[in-house]
């Protein structure tokens, strides 16, 4: 069975530029949460959709939104990128909406904003 | 506060030694706590996970950790290592239904 892809695997992006990336869960999961790993550190979560309704967002500014579509797959966008932005974005699939429902994660997507 | 904290940020070790990666959260009411590895250009696997029940939890490839309450401490351990278990690792608490991550420990083993 096919895990959770992500697209692209990488991009490059220079400051102010917009930015959307996809997540297909795995087939039968219904909750997608979106994290961003910046170089050294842990997953930071930014937000859970669940039913296409979100469920959960984390500490982050305006500039990102996303959201799931009917096939469960789902975009993350981030507006008037900054060079912080750069970092590892990781997309994971679950049964529920539950924490405690096993999460499955992406390759992430690579992102280098100039 | 919300944190979790992994001591440290490498380890390396020998192969067939044992490993202890150490974790330590701040409390909050309900204690769910898990492991993470994650292998270069890859991305996050599951190890192990406590929701309840026994202290010990055993998980995928020969690891294991233990929930200490009273230090707010969740190690994880593997009695003897390979070279394929170099990878960064990572520690994860439930806050408010959502994960908080430690920033990693590299495990590094040698030959």
């Amino acid at each position: 069975d096919a895990g959770v892809t992500q697209s692209p695997t990488h991009l490059i992006k220079t400051r102010g530029q917009h930015v959307t990336l996809r997540c297909s869960p795995i087939s039968g999961h219904k909750s997608v949460s979106w994290y961003q790993q910046v170089l050294g550190q842990g997953p930071q979560f930014i937000f859970q959709y669940y039913e296409k309704e979100e469920r959960g967002r984390g500490n982050f500014p305006d500039r990102f939104s996303a959201r799931q579509f009917p096939n469960y797959s789902s975009e993350l966008n981030v507006n008037a990128l900054l060079l912080g932005d750069s970092a590892l974005y990781l997309c994971a699939s679950s049964l529920g909406p539950d924490v405690t429902d096993t999460q499955y994660f992406g390759p992430g997507t690579r992102l280098t904003v100039l | 506060a919300q944190s979790v904290t992994q001591l440290d940020s490498q380890v390396p070790v020998f192969e067939e030694a044992p490993v202890e990666l150490r974790c330590n959260y701040s409390s909050s009411v309900s204690v769910y706590l898990f492991w993470y590895v994650q292998y270069p250009n890859q991305g996050l696997q599951l190890l192990l996970k406590y929701l309840s029940g026994s202290t010990l939890v055993k998980g995928i490839n020969g690891f294991e950790a233990e929930f200490n309450k009273s230090q707010t401490s969740f190690h994880l351990r593997k009695p003897s290592v390979h070279i394929s278990d170099t990878a960064e690792y990572f520690c994860a608490k439930e806050y408010g239904n959502k994960l908080v991550f430690g920033a990693g420990t590299i495990l590094r083993v040698k030959s």
